[in-house]
Parts: structure tokens; sequence; C-alpha cells
């Protein structure tokens, strides 16, 4: 079955720095990687996705890279704000269309601290 | 439009109680699941639905079981509790992506 493993555990920025999340899947079959964020005591919500017909997407000042020869994939933040601080998650999914009806497989999370 | 919701938010069991954890859905999503969320752990998949009457075993399945028979609706139960499964559980559905999560059941085992 697919491994998701995402680094670092804990990452701590001063605001306005950029901050950066990786993970490496092993199946080389998935095509979806959504990331989600998780505000303490709420439920997590996605931010971004990407599939693997495309390298990179952009959302404001949240992108995705993603490198499917070398299986890992990355979240970028620029100009930290505090209310990024919250858990990240990414997620790999073996086929997006196909039998896997939809099943995630998720990294261990990333806490994400920004100081003012 | 609700969403995704679960029902009770919090609970507290003594080893060896049952319990039933409601998830309800109103995307009209054919696929249901159910994680844990367990710290240093991420979330990992316990059952899951592909449609009404049907189910699957996920990740770790043991000491639960699922039912699915109405499409908005998807019960886990836990028929022996024990304490390793304290846990905040996290229901969430989806026609194939992305997954949309409830609120969360924290559930105590003493």
């Amino acid at each position: 079955g697919e491994n998701v493993e995402q680094h670092p555990s804990t990452l701590s920025v001063q605001e306005g720095d950029s901050a950066v999340i990786k993970c490496t899947y092993s199946d080389s079959a998935s095509n979806y990687f959504p990331w989600y964020k998780q505000e303490l005591g709420k439920r997590p919500q996605l931010i971004i996705d990407i599939r693997s017909n495309v390298g990179e997407k952009k959302d404001q000042r949240i992108a995705v890279t993603l490198n499917k020869t070398a299986k890992h994939f990355s979240l970028h933040i620029t100009e930290t704000q505090p209310e990024d601080s919250a858990v990240y998650f990414c997620a790999a999914n073996p086929d997006a269309g196909g039998t896997s009806y939809g099943k995630l497989t998720f990294g261990q999370g990333t806490i994400l601290t920004v100081h003012p | 439009n609700a969403g995704v919701t679960q029902t009770p938010k919090f609970r507290v069991l003594k080893t060896g109680q049952s319990m039933t954890l409601l998830c309800a859905q109103d995307m009209n999503h054919e696929y249901m699941y159910w994680y844990r969320q367990d710290p240093g752990m991420g979330l990992r998949l316990i059952h899951y639905s592909v449609g009404e009457g049907t189910t699957a075993k996920g990740e770790v399945p043991d000491g639960y079981n699922v039912s699915r028979l109405k499409k908005q609706n998807f019960l886990l139960g836990l028929e022996s509790a024990a304490p390793s499964q304290t846990s905040v559980y996290f229901c969430a559905s989806s026609n194939n992506q992305p997954q949309h999560f409830g609120d969360g059941t924290r559930l105590s085992i003493l």
C-alpha cells in the first residue's frame, strides 16, 4: 500500500518568512496530492491540491510543487502570517478516478508556528 | 447546507462499554470514510463506504464496525471499547476528491 512521509514534524518561522513542508510517497500510481490545514480543535480543511499531470499550482500565498520522478511534493507558503499557524497534512491517492474510491493516505503532519 | 455533521462531539466511556458515532452528509456524496487521529500519526483510515449498503476495511479496522443503511449516513460502532481507542474520530465524504471532513468526535476510554 501507499506510504507517505512528511517532514519536518515541527516548523517555526518569523512572520513574513517563507515556510516549506515536504512529503514523499511510495506508490508510483499515486496521481492526486491534497494538502489540508487543521487549526487547533477544528476539522482538516483542504487548502490546495495537485494532480500528477501538473508540476506546480499556486493560489495566492500558497503553492504546491510535484516531482513525480522523485516521488515527492512540497507545500510552499510565502509571506507567512500568524493565522497560518496550524497543523498541515499532505496526502496521496493512488488512483483519483479509478478503484481507490477516493481513499487518501496521510502524512504524519507538520506543526507550523508563525511568530509575530 | 451543513456539509458533514458528526454526533456526538465528545464522549467518555468506560472500558467494555459500547457506543455508536454518527456521521451525516447532505452533499449527496457516494463515498464516506471514518478516520482516527492520534498525536504524531496523522489521520488513519478505519473503514470506508463506496455507496449505500457497502462497507470496506481501511488501514486500522480492528475493534470497529460500520454500517451505511442510508446514503447520507455512516455509522461507526465500538462494541467493547478499549483504552487504545481513545482518539479523535473524523468522518469525511466525497465524490472521489476532494474529501470534506466533519468537526470530529473526541472519545476517551477510561
